[in-house]
């Protein structure tokens, strides 16, 4: 099974500042990774695929790259609305894996 | 638009069986993979199990491997999740989710979600 390593755990910023995001794959998976945000209360909302494909609807201020090992989620300018937990996954193996998830709280 | 919805969840003793449904609408749905995702409550997603678009291929996790079984009803766009010998650590919300791409084995993030059912084992 892949696993996923998400840093830090919790992200303390401002509004207006930018969030950086690490997910670290235990092996080798291209750039079949995900990043989903889940807002409490609420089912999680697909944001960027293969690394660095916005998904419809997300704003711009979300990007992702990275590959093979590698990935990075970048808020580029934290909205009110953008605290929240996000969470990488993968789907180059079965099982399919998620990280454990890293928490953008308000500074 | 794309709309899932979980339903069935309730509280069930440990050993006892329980089936999910996930009422699908806004999309063709029997071209698109289900996944159904548990997230006990507080803690991170976790990955059940997929069932392909025409229900020929499923994959389960290894935690509920023999005990969960996924199906599908394209006629009537419901996709299921049936659970078997339920344990006190299967306490979770569980979520169905679309696949991204058509067709294949599923292997694709998940661009749609429903607001999940929550399942509760306890005596």
């Amino acid at each position: 099974e892949i696993v996923l390593t998400q840093s830090p755990a919790t992200l303390s910023l401002s509004p207006g500042e930018r969030a950086t995001l690490s997910c670290r794959a235990s092996q080798y998976i291209n750039t079949y990774l995900a990043w989903y945000q889940q807002i409490p209360g609420q089912a999680p909302r697909l944001l960027i695929y293969d690394a660095s494909k916005r998904a419809t609807g997300i704003p711009a201020r979300f990007s992702g790259s990275g590959s093979g090992i590698d990935f990075t989620l970048t808020i580029s300018s934290l909205e009110p609305e953008d605290f929240a937990v996000y969470y990488c996954q993968q789907r180059t193996n079965w099982p399919l894996t998620f990280g454990g998830g890293t928490k953008v709280a308000i500074k | 638009q794309v709309q899932l919805v979980e339903s069935g969840g309730g509280l069930v003793q440990p050993g006892r069986s329980l089936t999910l449904s996930c009422a699908a609408s806004g999309f063709t749905f029997k071209n698109y993979a289900i996944h159904w995702v548990r997230q006990a409550p507080g803690k991170g997603l976790e990955w059940v199990a997929v069932i392909s678009y025409d229900g020929a291929f499923k994959i389960y996790a290894d935690s509920v491997r023999g005990r969960f079984t996924v199906s599908r009803d394209n006629s009537n766009t419901t996709a299921f999740l049936h659970m078997d010998s339920l344990r006190t650590e299967d306490t979770a919300f569980f979520y169905c989710a679309k696949a991204l791409q058509s067709y294949g084995s599923g292997s694709s993030p998940f661009d749609h979600w429903g607001q999940g059912t929550l399942v509760s084992v306890s005596s």
